[in-house]
Formats: C-alpha cells, sequence, structure tokens
C-alpha cells in the first residue's frame, strides 16, 4: 500500500514571496490533515478535511495560508505572502475516517523562508 | 482544554541499557492517549495507542506505555534499546472518536543512543 505522498520535500523562498505544497493521501482515507512543525516543537494541526469538507481551520492563519481539498483526494497548502516564522515542517497526514483513527503522515516539506 | 507535556526534551543512554521517556496530560473528558516516532527526515508514524481496557499497552519495536490515570501519565519504556531507536518521540492526545475531535501533541523528547 503506498503512503502519503508529498512534493516537494524541500522549499527555500524569500519572505513576501508565495509558496504551495502538495499531498495526495492514501487510497480510500476520506480525512486529510495539514500540520505545522516548528523546529523543537510538535506538530500543530493546520487544518482537516472530512473529504473535501473543511471539518477544522481554527488554527489556520487565513490572511495568509489557504488549503483546499478539491474532489476529496489530493490537497494543496498555499502560504501568500511567506513570512520568516513560517520556516518549518508542513506534514501532510490521512486517516480512513476522523476522529482518533489512526493518521498516517507524509515525509514532509522542510520550508525555509530567508 | 487537553494539553501534553513532555517532561524531558532529550534523552541519553546507553545501547542495549533500558529507557523511558516520560508524559504527562490534562483533560476534562475521556482521554485517548498515542506515542509517535519520527525518524529523522520522516514522517510521524504510530508507536502505539490506548483507548480502553488494559492500561498496559504494547506497540512496534517493543516498546509499551502505562496509562495511569490517577498520575495522568502515559510514560513510554523499552527494557533494551538499540541504536535503530534514535528518533524524535511525541506523546499525543485525544478526547474522542468524533469528527471534532483532533490530536494535540506534546513537544517531543529527542532520543539519543550511545554506543
Amino acid at each position: 500500500e503506498a503512503g502519503v505522498a508529498q512534493s516537494p520535500r524541500y522549499k527555500i523562498i524569500e519572505k513576501r514571496q508565495s509558496v504551495a505544497f502538495w499531498c495526495n493521501p492514501i487510497s480510500g482515507h476520506a480525512t486529510l490533515y495539514w500540520y505545522q512543525q516548528i523546529l523543537g516543537q510538535g506538530p500543530k494541526l493546520l487544518i482537516q478535511f472530512q473529504n473535501n469538507g473543511v471539518v477544522d481551520d481554527s488554527q489556520l492563519p487565513k490572511d495568509r495560508f489557504s488549503a483546499e481539498r478539491l474532489k476529496g483526494v489530493d490537497s494543496t497548502l498555499k502560504i501568500q505572502p511567506a513570512k520568516l516564522e513560517d520556516s518549518a515542517v508542513y506534514l501532510c497526514a490521512s486517516s480512513f475516517t476522523s476522529g482518533t483513527h489512526e493518521q498516517f503522515f507524509g515525509p514532509g516539506t522542510r520550508l525555509t523562508v530567508l | 482544554a487537553q494539553s501534553v507535556t513532555q517532561l524531558d526534551s532529550q534523552v541519553p543512554v546507553f545501547e542495549e541499557a533500558p529507557v523511558e521517556l516520560r508524559c504527562n496530560y490534562s483533560s476534562s473528558v475521556s482521554v485517548y492517549l498515542f506515542w509517535y516516532v519520527q525518524y529523522p527526515n520522516q514522517g510521524l508514524q504510530l508507536l502505539l495507542k490506548y483507548l480502553s481496557g488494559s492500561t498496559l499497552v504494547k506497540g512496534i519495536n517493543g516498546f509499551e506505555a502505562e496509562f495511569n490515570k490517577s498520575q495522568t501519565s502515559f510514560h513510554l519504556r523499552k527494557p533494551s534499546v538499540h541504536i535503530s531507536d534514535t528518533a524524535e518521540y511525541f506523546c499525543a492526545v485525544s478526547d474522542g472518536y468524533s469528527s471534532a475531535s483532533k490530536i494535540i501533541f506534546g513537544s517531543g523528547t529527542r532520543l539519543s543512543i550511545r554506543p
């Protein structure tokens, strides 16, 4: 079974530029999560999708971050414009159903904002 | 509100020695507890989970954890570690199984194994 795929693995941009990350969840997984993991901290949930609907985006900085999951499969997370404090690893995870069913994580995208 | 505290940011141990990684949680409702492992440059992988039943939970790679409700703890243990156990370990808590439930992660404990 293929795991959660993410691209790119690494991205370096300058502040005020825009960037987009892509995630393809495990086939059949209805729930998709985007997390931000700042160095030295645990992952923090940014947004959770159930199929193509948003379940929770309470911690997403909506003035600069946006995410979509068209057709309920893969998803993109965008930052526009980026700030220095956005430097982090962005993790995508998926699960068969929502709630506390096991989440499967992708390898992450390491973003560096200069 | 839920929270998780991992008391040690780094734990160095010698190979084949036992290890305990400490985790305390706070929650006003029933809890579901997890330990995840993150190897360098990889995503998180579930080690074990406590949902209900026996308070001693066994996971992959020889790890186990004990749920202690009175002490609000969920410490992770392994009787003999290997070099390959070098990784970051995250304790996490969730309050339920509904679509509104989400997992709150601790800040992580970096386990380094010395030969």
